[in-house]
């Protein structure tokens, strides 16, 4: 089945840093890939999207390639600041399954961001 | 005013307890969804609704039932309280459509079992 893996965590970093958390997939077909955060005491949200090979996501100074050649989709930002600790969760969604498997999100487990001043 | 609301935020509950969550949601969305979270497990789906009529067993279905009263309301049970459910559980909802897999989470509830 499909299936997500992110790198091991927790990742700590100086504020400024350079950010990147590998994620890479397993899936039939081609999926689409999401990274979500989530900022302490709160749900999930959607931080930026790719659906198909070679496209990038973008969002709040957040980059990921969607590479099929390597099947990844790493996250990157260039210079982190302290409001960017977080749990950050990479998934996929196949748009091609059917049935009841239509519209599910598979997620990895999970990365903890923290920045220090 | 949040578009996604849970009930209650936190909860300690004995083994054996039947225990109900709830969530509901103002967003109009058709689907919704619950979650589990434990450390380094990511998040798991127990349970998910396409509408009113249309229940699906998520990849951790056992020992958890739901009922979707309406379209804005979905709630989880465990018939029987044990403590390996205890973990952080999150409502999501997603419109039909092309932004289907955007999924909008509630603020989670907090369950332990003693």
């Amino acid at each position: 089945g499909d299936s997500v893996t992110q790198m091991e965590g927790p990742v700590t970093l100086s504020e400024e840093a350079f950010l990147t958390i590998n994620c890479t997939y397993t899936a039939t077909g081609y999926p689409s890939l999401f990274w979500y955060v989530q900022y302490p005491g709160e749900g999930l949200q959607l931080l930026l999207k790719a659906t198909k090979a070679d496209d990038k996501g973008s969002n709040k100074g957040f980059e990921a390639t969607y590479r099929k050649e390597t099947t990844s989709f790493h996250l990157e930002k260039g210079s982190v600041q302290v409001s960017d600790s977080a749990v950050y969760f990479c998934a996929l969604s196949d748009p091609n399954a059917g049935g009841t498997s239509y519209g599910k999100l598979t997620f990895g487990q999970g990365t903890i961001l923290t920045v220090h001043p | 005013d949040a578009d996604v609301t849970q009930t209650p935020r936190n909860r300690i509950t004995k083994t054996g307890k039947r225990i109900m969550l709830e969530c509901s949601q103002t967003k109009g969305h058709d689907r919704m969804y619950w979650y589990r979270q434990d450390p380094g497990l990511g998040l798991r789906l127990i349970y998910y609704s396409f509408d009113v009529k249309d229940i699906n067993k998520g990849e951790i279905s056992d020992g958890y039932s739901v009922s979707r009263q309406a379209q804005a309301k979905f709630s989880l049970s465990l018939e029987s309280a044990i403590p390996n459910q205890t973990a952080l559980y999150f409502c999501a909802t997603s419109a039909d459509g092309a932004s289907i897999y955007e999924q909008y989470f509630g603020p989670g509830t907090r369950l332990t079992v003693t």
